[in-house]
């Protein structure tokens, strides 16, 4: 079956812009979660959606949001965008909420110019 | 993540050499699973480890974890430049169901 997809794998935005980033799960999987990695900070939870409801947040600021969609694809959005959100952004997929064993996509390489 | 520490940050070993990977935890570990990652892509599930003192093998790699040292060790023998990545440790450590990833080791292998 296909695997957790990303779109669109790299970008390049400029400060002060906005951002939308995609992820469609393994087929059956409900739970997506999303990651930002940087070098500096390492990798670092965003956000989790479990069947359209937004199951935990990590600290990040409101400029990071997401949701999921009835067929659990997930969006996730950064308003104002700046320098430091250059990051490679993560989506995960699995079967059950809060699950561990994750299936990760390839990524959005996102740079703020 | 700093609640998950990994040693040594970066590594690089001649191919068929044995290394050690290690993290630890600042909080008491209720599970702890093992992921990949190839530069500048997703990451690929390894192996989890759930009770103290479990060891887990596939192919050349084996992990361990001490619940007792809050630690876990992957073991990678006779190292292979297919072997080269980023490793990381994940765990649920307790608050909020917050997965969190262990600060990463970078392993070069020199063919």
């Amino acid at each position: 079956k296909a695997g957790v997809t990303q779109t669109p794998r790299y970008l390049i935005k400029t400060r002060g812009q906005q951002v939308t980033l995609s992820c469609s799960p393994i087929s059956g999987h409900r739970s997506v979660s999303w990651y930002q990695q940087t070098p500096g900070q390492g990798l670092q939870f965003l956000f989790e959606y479990f069947s359209e409801t937004q199951r935990n947040k990590g600290n990040f600021p409101g400029r990071f949001s997401g949701r999921q969609f009835s067929n659990s694809r997930s969006e996730m959005n950064v308003s104002t965008l700046e320098l430091g959100d250059s990051a490679l952004y993560l989506c995960a997929s699995s079967s059950q909420a809060g699950a561990n064993v994750l299936t990760f996509g390839a990524g959005s390489r996102l740079t703020v110019l | 993540s700093q609640e998950l520490e990994q040693s040594p940050q970066s590594l690089i070993v001649q191919e068929g050499k044995n290394l050690t990977i290690n993290c630890t935890s600042s909080k008491t570990l209720y599970g702890l699973y093992w992921y990949k990652q190839k530069y500048g892509e997703g990451l690929i599930f390894l192996m989890m480890l759930q009770k103290g003192g479990e060891e887990k093998s596939h192919e050349k790699i084996t992990a361990k974890l001490d619940e007792k040292k809050q630690q876990s060790s992957l073991h990678i023998t006779a190292s292979q430049p297919s072997h080269a990545g980023i490793y990381l440790c994940g765990a649920d450590i307790g608050r909020g169901n917050q997965f969190y990833f262990g600060t990463g080791t970078s392993l070069t292998v020199i063919p």
